[in-house]
């Protein structure tokens, strides 16, 4: 296992338009978390899943952007009618129980939208 | 709500010296965790180092050390014969021992420079 993976690095979209990203925890972890980061802040909170269980939602997670962990395994965050606020880096990190002892990141994709 | 503060934005330092980067934090538990992470450019972050709250001794890992103190709430990173490998950006982090979540909440960020 080579740790959390997320696809793509990077995304360029026209405002208006939806994207999806996906998230490759580490097979054993069954928490997964979403955070998402501006330029020169630190990640803020989006939302977590325990296995397939969504059970936690920031207020930054509009409606329009939802998030699926089918069979506990990937996730993907979608959002729809992107708009130019929503340029940032998504991140994806992976836990074995609660995060105790901190969290696995992947590398993030980078969404710009223009 | 529990905050996370690292009120300087940018630090140097030569090669092989010593640096200390801050972090103060507001919560009204007793039980928590604390966290330095690192982010070199464009790759993922990484833990360097954790602290756990109702341990008084300050966590160690190899260069990097950490001065906990409890009632001034901070936790600064003491970083010790910098490599020029450790430049990137540091955040600290706070969460809750009794989270059911396990959300972590970030300081803004240190960017690290390290001179030769």
């Amino acid at each position: 296992d080579t740790g959390v993976s997320q696809d793509p690095r990077h995304k360029i979209t026209k405002r208006g338009q939806n994207v999806t990203f996906r998230c490759d925890p580490i097979s054993e972890h069954n928490r997964l978390y979403w955070y998402r980061q501006t330029l020169g802040q630190g990640p803020e909170f989006l939302t977590y899943f325990q296995n397939e269980a969504q059970l936690e939602k920031s207020r930054l997670l509009s409606d329009r952007f939802s998030a699926e962990r089918p069979k506990g395994s990937f996730s993907t965050l979608e959002i729809q009618r992107t708009e130019q606020g929503d340029s940032a880096m998504y991140l994806c990190a992976s836990s074995l129980g609660q995060g105790e002892n901190g969290y696995t990141f992947g590398s993030g994709t980078r969404l710009t939208v223009v | 709500a529990q905050t996370v503060t690292q009120s300087q934005p940018e630090m140097s330092v030569q090669e092989a010296e010593t640096v200390t980067l801050s972090c103060t934090y507001d919560t009204s538990e007793s039980d928590y965790y604390l966290f330095w992470y690192k982010q070199p450019p464009s790759r993922q972050m990484i833990l360097v180092i954790r602290q756990e709250a109702y341990k008084q001794q300050n966590a160690t890992e190899n260069r990097f050390s950490v001065n906990f103190q409890k009632a001034a709430k901070s936790f600064s990173l003491k970083i010790s014969d910098s490599q020029l490998g450790d430049a990137a950006m540091y955040f600290c982090a706070y969460r809750r021992q009794s989270s059911n979540t396990g959300k972590l909440i970030f300081g803004q960020g240190t960017t690290l420079q390290v001179k030769p």
